[in-house]
């Protein structure tokens, strides 16, 4: 297993445009989750996948965005009307919440997305 | 609700010397609590995470962190700093709950100086 992947690694759009991003995470792994970086600071929670229900959502997830986990493997994230302010890196991670093991999270090398 | 404070935005030290990276939290359980280093253009990378037992613990690359309740403070040391240590660094909680989301600080930007 090579990791957690994400595609695209980059991804620049127009102002209005919709937005597809998807993340493969590593294969044994229920958990998933989606994190918004801007510059100069911390990733910020969005979004948490067990097996394909999401159990919760921030509320920084607007309703132009939506995610998905078909059959609880990969994942798509969604931003419709994309904004100038949606320009971040989308980072995405996954665990394995195993008896006996504590959840530790593993990051995909991250999708930046620059809105023009 | 739980949060971490990362003191200092950028850290500047000489090849050699002693790193020391600080972060600070606050829960109202027992956290769990973890650090990772960023290089530029990729995704996180565990260095470190304390959740139960010895408060200190040791990661890769020679970094370790010890854990005080007292002080409600998981700090980041390394005896002898590397040029390939010049990164980003996030000090992380995890929320507790059924999801164990990480709540991240806003980073430390470490540069070394040969």
């Amino acid at each position: 297993d090579t990791g957690v992947s994400q595609d695209p690694r980059h991804k620049i759009t127009k102002r209005g445009q919709n937005v597809t991003f998807r993340c493969d995470p590593i294969s044994e792994h229920n958990r998933l989750y989606w994190y918004r970086q801007t510059l100069g600071q911390g990733p910020e929670f969005l979004t948490y996948f067990q097996n394909e229900a999401q159990l919760e959502k921030s509320r920084l997830l607007s309703d132009r965005f939506s995610a998905e986990r078909p059959k609880g493997s990969f994942s798509t994230l969604e931003i419709q009307r994309t904004e100038q302010g949606d320009s971040a890196m989308y980072l995405c991670a996954s665990s394995s919440r195993l008896a006996g093991k504590d959840n530790e999270q593993f990051f995909g090398p991250g999708t930046r997305l620059t809105v023009l | 609700a739980q949060s971490v404070t990362q003191l200092g935005s950028h850290v500047s030290v000489s090849e050699g010397a002693l790193v020391l990276l600080r972060c600070n939290y606050s829960s109202s359980v027992p956290p769990y609590l973890f650090w990772y280093v960023q290089y530029p253009n990729q995704g996180l990378q565990l260095l470190l995470k304390y959740t139960t037992g010895a408060t200190l613990v040791k990661g890769i690359n020679g970094f370790e962190a010890e854990f005080k309740k007292s002080e409600t403070s998981f700090h980041l040391t390394k005896p002898s700093a590397h040029m390939s240590d010049a990164a980003e660094y996030f000090c992380a909680v995890s929320d507790v709950t059924n999801t164990d989301k990480l709540i991240f600080g806003t980073g430390t930007r470490l540069q070394v100086f040969p």
